[in-house]
């Protein structure tokens, strides 16, 4: 079975400043995808960035950036220049990649980044 | 375009009772997930639905069961309520029309049970 792993409940970063919150995951398919979520207070889930396993290229999405380790199952994502409104709980996922299939995702616990003014 | 929506957004039942939760995808989706977040077990998959059939299923007993209707919105009944399914119940909804589709997730429908 799949399992994600953010070991980190709770970050905190001050504004306009960088972060990097931290994903570990097991699995033993090759095709997958990773995805980082972000959840803010009362609202609902969006998506924020998405990793292709099979894409050696880090994933970017303005000020969101990823480390894609593949060997070592890791999946971290970077924040530059922190804003007020990135405060939110921030998931990372896991969903295998099949043609045409169903796979749901399987997530981490979850980490909660508060953002200093 | 209408994102995914969820009725009611806030359900209090006592223990024993029965709910139905309501997903409304986004048009033109054909697949809705269904998942139950709690602080304890974070988020889990309850089952997915692809043109009104169970495709995917999780580890959660038979009181949860869920449908979906030929405009492909779902519904999701938790019979037999125990206080362990309070919790938020997120859907999310996705095209299936190409392999990379993207999960779009809804408001959530807050249940207590009391």
């Amino acid at each position: 079975a799949q399992t994600v792993t953010q070991s980190q409940p709770e970050m905190s970063v001050q504004e306009a400043e960088t972060v990097t919150l931290s994903c570990t995951y097991d699995t033993s398919e090759s095709d997958y995808y990773l995805f980082w979520y972000k959840q803010p207070p009362s609202r609902q889930m969006i998506l924020v960035i998405r990793q292709e396993a099979y894409k050696q290229q880090n994933a970017t999405e303005n000020r969101f950036s990823v480390n894609f380790q593949k060997a070592a199952k890791s999946f971290s994502l970077k924040i530059s220049d922190s804003q007020l409104g990135d405060a939110a709980m921030y998931f990372c996922a896991y969903r295998r990649r099949t043609q045409g299939g169903s796979e749901k995702l399987v997530f981490g616990k979850g980490m909660k980044l508060t953002v200093n003014p | 375009k209408a994102g995914v929506t969820q009725t009611p957004r806030y359900l209090i039942k006592t223990r024993g009772q029965q709910v139905t939760l309501s997903c409304s995808p986004i048009s033109g989706h054909r697949s809705v997930s269904w998942y139950q977040q709690t602080p304890g077990q974070g988020l889990q998959f309850l089952f997915e639905y692809f043109s009104e059939t169970q495709r995917n299923k999780g580890n959660f007993p038979g009181r949860f069961s869920g449908r979906q209707f030929s405009n492909s919105r779902s519904e999701m009944n938790v019979s037999t309520l125990e206080l362990g399914d309070s919790a938020l119940y997120l859907c999310a909804s996705s095209s299936f029309r190409y392999i990379d589709n993207e999960q779009f997730f809804g408001p959530g429908t807050r249940l207590t049970v009391l």
